[in-house]
């Protein structure tokens, strides 16, 4: 079965613009997270969606937004680039589970590099 | 938000040895703590995870410990190999989120 797939795999931005990064879960997950990390550092969490609702957001500026479609996969969006937004960021997808969080299965990531 | 705090940095074994690697959290309420390990340009692979309802759990040369009285838990590789060298980050929960720590790079040499 294929895992959490994201796209694109690298992207080279300005400071100012916009990006837009994809996300498709394990076939049969419903919940998508995204998560930064900054080199030389653990992940940081942004979201999390389940069945489209945001359910989680982490301490991040509101140029950072996101959305699920119908068919789970997410879209991660950031505006006004900034050079400090420069990291690789990840999405991880799980199974809901009752009382708890469900296993997070990660992506590769989106290497992105704000110039 | 919540921290987790994780111990060495770095981690040089000889293959064949065994590796420690040392966690502690913050949130009381945290109930899942998850083991992913990061290949240099990969996305963390799951390795092994435990819930808060039993202290320990093995899979091959991997364990997995939690101590919730203190907040701490940690991960054993045994019989290292080569492959094993990695980033290795734990991570707990806090609601939705998983917090992790800054990772331990792991070094394993022939």
């Amino acid at each position: 079965d294929a895992g959490v797939t994201q796209s694109p795999t690298h992207l080279i931005k300005t400071r100012g613009q916009h990006v837009t990064l994809r996300c498709s879960p394990i076939s049969g997950h419903k919940s998508v997270s995204w998560y930064q990390q900054v080199l030389g550092q653990g992940p940081q969490f942004i979201f999390q969606y389940y069945e489209k609702e945001e359910r989680g957001r982490g301490n991040f500026p509101d140029r950072f937004s996101a959305r699920q479609f119908p068919n789970y996969s997410s879209e991660l969006n950031v505006n006004a680039l900034l050079l400090g937004d420069s990291a690789l960021y990840l999405c991880a997808s799980s199974l809901p589970r009752t009382g708890g969080l469900g296993t997070q299965y990660f992506g590769p990531g989106t290497r992105l590099l704000v110039l | 938000g919540e921290n987790v705090e994780q111990h060495p940095s770095t981690l040089s074994v000889q293959e064949g040895d065994s590796a420690v690697i040392k966690c502690t959290y913050s949130d009381s309420a945290s109930n899942y703590f998850p083991w992913y390990k990061q290949e240099l340009g990969k996305g963390p692979q799951l390795i092994i995870d435990i819930r808060s309802n039993v202290g320990e759990k093995k899979d091959q040369r991997i364990a997995v410990t939690l101590n919730k009285t203190a907040k701490h838990f940690s991960l054993h590789i045994t019989e290292t190999q080569p492959e094993d060298s990695a980033v290795y980050f734990c991570a707990a929960n806090s609601g939705y989120a998983l917090n992790f720590g800054k990772g331990t790079s792991l070094l394993v040499t022939p």
